[in-house]
């Protein structure tokens, strides 16, 4: 079967550092994906990775291990305006993607 | 501007009845997908097409339809069979200009069911 596992819910605190982990098991892999969703809006591009590695973009950075088969994204210096639902989502062998269930996280001051 | 657009934003429909929401793209993009998203869980795929007058069955298909007449647009059709479809409806598409698929979404669109 195919599964992606995120937490439910995580809270921060404005300033500090939060990171968001993802475990995956799917049919094939050709990347993970992680999409920002601020409620009731559409999701919005954050990173994707291929290679194992740290990739960094301003303050969000996000890790893959493929032997693992875990990912997680990073976020420095939380701002109020991070509140928001994180979906990691894997792209597998039929090109469709697998979304996980989403992290919704609470940065509060 | 380039984008995806989906319409309405909400929509009511009384038990029973068909709806349509649609989704146009201008990026020129081949791929599209129509995803179902309930609150507390992730994005559920419902059909997709990689190419005009072709589409293919997603994860949760049943009770929906959909056409790919045009290379722009992708209506989605929740007709009465569909047993539960109150949820937030998010049409996405994607192209290879990239060297990976990363999938662009529209703004969504609410169904309530009476």
């Amino acid at each position: 079967g195919q599964n992606i596992d995120q937490p439910t819910e995580m809270t921060a605190t404005e300033g500090a550092i939060v990171q968001i982990n993802c475990t995956y098991q799917t049919s094939g892999f050709n990347g993970l994906f992680w999409y920002q969703q601020h409620a009731g809006e559409a999701p919005t591009f954050l990173s994707y990775n291929v290679l194992d590695g740290l990739e960094e973009k301003g303050r969000f950075s996000s890790f893959l291990s493929r032997s693992k088969g875990y990912s997680y994204l990073l976020l420095k210096e939380l701002q109020m305006k991070d509140s928001a639902s994180y979906l990691c989502a894997v792209e597998g062998n039929t090109g469709k993607l697998i979304f996980g269930q989403g992290t919704t996280l609470q940065v509060k001051p | 501007d380039g984008g995806i657009t989906q319409s309405p934003k909400y929509l009511f429909r009384k038990e029973g009845q068909n709806v349509t929401l649609s989704c146009e793209q201008n990026l020129n993009h081949d791929a599209m997908y129509w995803y179902r998203q309930d609150p507390g869980q992730g994005l559920r795929l419902i059909y997709y097409s990689q190419i005009v007058n072709d589409f293919q069955k997603g994860d949760i298909a049943e009770g929906y339809s959909v056409s790919r007449e045009k290379k722009e647009s992708f209506p989605l059709t929740v007709t009465s069979a569909q047993k539960n479809p109150t949820a937030f409806y998010l049409c996405a598409s994607s192209g290879h200009s990239l060297s990976y698929n990363e999938q662009f979404f529209g703004p969504g669109t609410r169904l309530t069911v009476l």
